[in-house]
């Protein structure tokens, strides 16, 4: 089973700060995902990537697939409190396409 | 369009208790899962069906843990008995189907099981 890390565990900045998140995996991903979930409810997919090097933007929020398919980062500019939430990186893939979520980036946004 | 609806959202039992979770998934969609998320972790894979058939249960703790879906459509989540370290946010989740490689899970709001 792989195991995706993600990193930091914690963290909590102030409104208008940048900030990074990283997802790093024991082997290749066959195609990454990134969620946002807000406490009481579900996660909510926000992007995904499948080539090395690939880079998505969102608004504020750009997400980045690293050449060799093990590792991925979210950074979000200028941070504002409604980006406050549990970040997760998910693996899809296999047959059924599987979703394998990581161990999740906790944000605070304090105002 | 409606999204996943799961019910209760909150419920509170007893150790060795039995507890039945509930999800309707989104129209149509014929792949439905449901995940365990304990607090402050990321939500692990218990079951995944595809119409009424089962794909993935190498998660599932059989022993106390069963799910159906009956007809294809409406799920539901099976703890018997329940134990401390069941304590967690039940989440289901919907699909369109594998064959679409980008087709995207949408979740519901989830159960959340205390076991005292």
């Amino acid at each position: 089973t792989q195991l995706l890390e993600q990193s930091p565990q914690f963290l909590s900045i102030q409104e208008g700060e940048n900030l990074t998140v990283y997802c790093n995996s024991s082997s290749v991903f066959s195609s990454l995902q990134w969620y946002r979930q807000e406490p009481g409810e579900g996660p909510v997919l926000l992007v995904t990537v499948v080539t090395g090097g690939e880079v998505k933007k969102l608004k504020r929020l750009t997400f980045q697939f690293g050449d060799a398919r093990k590792d991925s980062s979210l950074h979000i500019t200028a941070a504002q409190p409604g980006d406050t939430g549990l970040y997760l990186c998910a693996e899809k893939g296999g047959g059924y396409q599987k979703v394998t979520f990581g161990t999740g980036t906790k944000l605070q946004v304090i105002p | 369009e409606a999204g996943v609806a799961q019910s209760p959202r909150y419920k509170i039992i007893e150790k060795r208790q039995s507890v039945a979770f509930w999800c309707n998934p989104i129209s149509g969609h014929a792949t439905l899962y449901w995940y365990q998320q304990i607090l402050g972790q990321g939500p692990k894979l218990l079951i995944q069906f595809q119409n009424n058939g089962v794909v993935d249960d190498s998660q599932l703790p059989k022993d106390r843990f069963s799910a159906e879906r009956l007809k294809g459509v409406d799920s539901t989540l099976k703890i018997q008995p329940a134990k401390l370290e069941d304590s967690a946010v039940y989440l289901c989740a919907s699909s369109l189907g594998r064959q679409r490689f980008y087709n995207e899970q949408f979740f519901g709001p989830g159960t959340r099981l205390t076991v005292l």
